[in-house]
């Protein structure tokens, strides 16, 4: 069964801080790797979208990774601010198009 | 920037009830989705469609669903006889192309009493 696990499930850091959100994957098979912030009460953002053959991949202050070896991810925040407090959930794209998502990882950010 | 919008913002119905969601995906794309999330849950992928026929389903996608894109602009999911479980935020998203990010727009909460 497809499935996509993400660490920590919360975490809570202070403003101008970076930190870094962990994604693992069983989803085959792959196709691509997407992550996503969702505020609360509204829908989710695309933040990157990354292929078998990428291993980095930068959006302003947000950077993930890709290793399709171990199928693992991540995502890093550079410098927080007090609007990425969200979730940041990691999809997973099988070749049949259908998105398996995580329960993503609930940042909050402190002033 | 254009916008995925779904309407209504939040919908309260009683159980056994029909209830219809409605979205409005961006104009020029072609593919539309519909998922759920259930209070506290992770998002759930329901279906799929592109030229105007479902092009995948998730098991939770039964009998009791369906979509319909009625005219150019919107995209519809109809709920058959609502059950209590049927209560989640419901996002319309739609792509230009299959593999491409999807818009997602902000949800119809749906309350089944």
């Amino acid at each position: 069964k497809n499935q996509v696990e993400q660490s920590p499930q919360s975490l809570i850091i202070l403003e101008g801080k970076n930190c870094t959100l962990q994604c693992n994957y069983t989803v085959s098979p792959f196709s691509n790797l997407r992550w996503y912030k969702q505020d609360t009460g509204r829908g989710p953002v695309s933040l990157t979208i990354m292929t078998f053959s990428e291993n980095t991949k930068s959006n302003g202050r947000y950077t993930a990774t890709l290793d399709a070896d171990t199928k693992q991810s991540s995502l890093h925040i550079t410098a927080s601010q007090l609007s990425d407090s969200a979730s940041y959930i990691c999809v997973v794209s099988a070749s049949d198009e259908k998105l398996t998502f995580g329960t993503g990882t609930r940042l909050t950010i402190i002033p | 920037e254009p916008e995925v919008t779904q309407t209504p913002s939040h919908q309260v119905t009683q159980m056994g009830q029909e209830v219809i969601l409605r979205c409005v995906p961006i104009s020029n794309h072609l593919y539309f989705y519909w998922y759920r999330q259930i209070l506290g849950q992770k998002v759930e992928f329901l279906v799929s469609f592109y030229n105007n026929e479902i092009s995948e389903k998730s098991e939770i996608f039964d009998d009791q669903f369906s979509v319909e894109r009625p005219d150019g602009s919107n995209f519809t999911l109809k709920i058959r006889s609502t059950k209590l479980e049927d209560s989640a935020m419901y996002f319309c998203a739609s792509s230009d192309q299959g593999n491409q990010p999807q818009h997602f727009g902000d949800g119809t909460r749906l309350s089944i009493l």
